[in-house]
């Protein structure tokens, strides 16, 4: 059974950095490419990127100046860095696994909700 | 981008009843890459279809979609209580991947 379990500070400041990552347990972590997705109120369900084991990404244009996504395959963990925080970057953040480089998702972290506040 | 426009935003039903879901995109999805999931409150999404009918491991038969194209439909046959829920549905055609804004399935 693939678990995905993710974690990384839950508040920020204005113009901070987040910082959350994600660890793949029971899988073959090579095999796939592994997703950001975050979840608001005001924008319903975003996907952020994607990378895969030999550290290829990908990203949403819309944030792709701010963020950073990195893999460590010795780990079987993947990161994300999102800076210059705003407001609008508060919401449930998920960890995914894209079932078959097909861009849909069967495996989700728990979520992890990132607020940002002054 | 594509953007996927899902209604209704909200379907009243009783156990037992049919729920029919709809996903328009605003493009073409070549090989029908569209997916569906459900979310509960303070849960991760689960993935119900991939490939607009294909439904993934575990997911029970009372769920299906269909379509092609630009519409899409995720039919749910004889509600049980656990399926109230949010439903979206998602494009992997073109990045970046989006996502619809959702349905809610409350019940009636």
């Amino acid at each position: 059974q693939v678990q995905l379990q993710q974690w990384g500070a839950g508040l920020l400041k204005p113009s901070e950095t987040l910082s959350l990552t994600c660890g793949v347990v029971g899988e073959s972590f090579g095999s796939y490419y592994w997703s950001w997705i975050r979840q608001s109120p005001g924008k319903g369900l975003e996907w952020i990127g994607e990378i895969n084991h030999s550290g290829s990404t990908s990203s949403n244009p819309s944030l792709k100046s701010r963020v950073t996504i990195s893999v460590d395959t010795s780990k079987s963990q993947f990161s994300l860095k999102l800076t210059s925080v705003t407001a609008a970057d508060t919401a449930v953040y998920f960890c995914a696994r894209d079932r078959a480089a097909a861009g849909d998702f069967d495996y989700w972290g728990q979520g992890a909700l990132v607020t940002v506040s002054s | 981008e594509i953007v996927l426009t899902q209604s209704p935003g909200t379907l009243s039903l009783t156990p037992g009843e049919r729920a029919t879901l709809s996903c328009r995109a605003s493009q073409t999805l070549g090989g029908n890459y569209l997916a569906w999931y459900q979310q509960k409150s303070g849960q991760a999404p689960r993935l119900l279809i991939y490939r607009a009918s294909t439904r993934a491991s575990g997911i029970p038969d009372r769920f299906s979609g269909s379509g092609s194209g630009t519409d899409f439909t995720l039919t749910i046959s004889g509600l049980e209580p656990e399926d109230f829920a949010v439903y979206f549905c998602q494009q992997s055609v073109n990045s970046p991947f989006t996502f619809g804004g959702g349905t809610k399935v409350e019940i009636k």
